[in-house]
């Protein structure tokens, strides 16, 4: 069946510009995840939901960045004002079960967006 | 708080050569172990994983045993093959999401 998808693949920016980023989870999973990684680097956590609802949002770095997954399906990750220092790969995950923390369901990953902002 | 420290690479071997990468992580309470791996131009995939202690999980020829008394979760293969090149990200749960190492890449050559 298809996938975790993200788009765009490749979005480039010039600085102040706001974005938007989009994850359609595989299609039934409960919850969806948010990560950051930057080039060499290991993701890092910046948010999920279950359903529709954002359950932990600490990992997101500043007010900048919001999330939304209005309808319990696609998300949408937003960064206003962007900046050279927010350029990296974002990555979108899903897993069947809701996260009722502490978690062992699988997360499955999209292909990421990649960020660059000039 | 958790984290996960891995053997920095690149580790470069030759084909059927046997592979360790090191991990080892520091948690509360008992977190489940992964290795996800990532090849060049695609997304992470999960490896193997393994939710309890002395557990081994195993794929594709690839072994880790969850050994809590070392907090360990070394990643082995006893024989790789040049299609085995990619960064393998070792990862554990907290309460809520997923906890990874930096990455160690692996190179074969034929």
């Amino acid at each position: 069946g298809a996938g975790v998808s993200q788009s765009p693949r490749y979005k480039v920016t010039k600085r102040g510009q706001d974005v938007a980023l989009r994850c359609d989870p595989i299609s039934g999973h409960v919850s969806l995840y948010w990560y950051r990684q930057a080039l060499g680097q290991g993701p890092e956590f910046l948010t999920y939901f279950n359903y529709e609802a954002q359950q932990d949002k600490s990992g997101l770095p500043n007010d900048r960045f919001s999330a939304e997954r209005p309808k319990g399906s696609f998300s949408t990750l937003e960064i206003q004002r962007t900046e050279q220092g927010d350029s990296a790969m974002y990555l979108c995950a899903s897993s069947l079960v809701r996260n009722r923390g502490p978690s062992t369901d699988t997360q499955y990953f999209g292909p990421g967006t990649r960020l660059t902002v000039l | 708080g958790n984290s996960v420290t891995q053997m920095e690479g690149p580790v470069t071997l030759s084909e059927e050569a046997f592979l360790t990468i090191n991990c080892t992580y520091t948690a509360t309470g008992y977190p489940s172990l992964f290795w996800y791996v990532q090849y060049p131009g695609e997304g992470l995939q999960l490896l193997l994983k393994a939710t309890k202690a002395d557990d081994k999980g195993s794929n594709k020829g690839f072994e880790a045993t969850y050994r809590k008394e070392t907090t360990s979760f070394h990643l082995e293969k006893g024989s790789v093959q040049v299609s085995d090149s990619a960064v393998y990200f070792c990862a554990l749960t907290g309460y809520s999401t997923l906890t990874f190492g930096k990455g160690t890449m692996l190179l074969v050559s034929p």
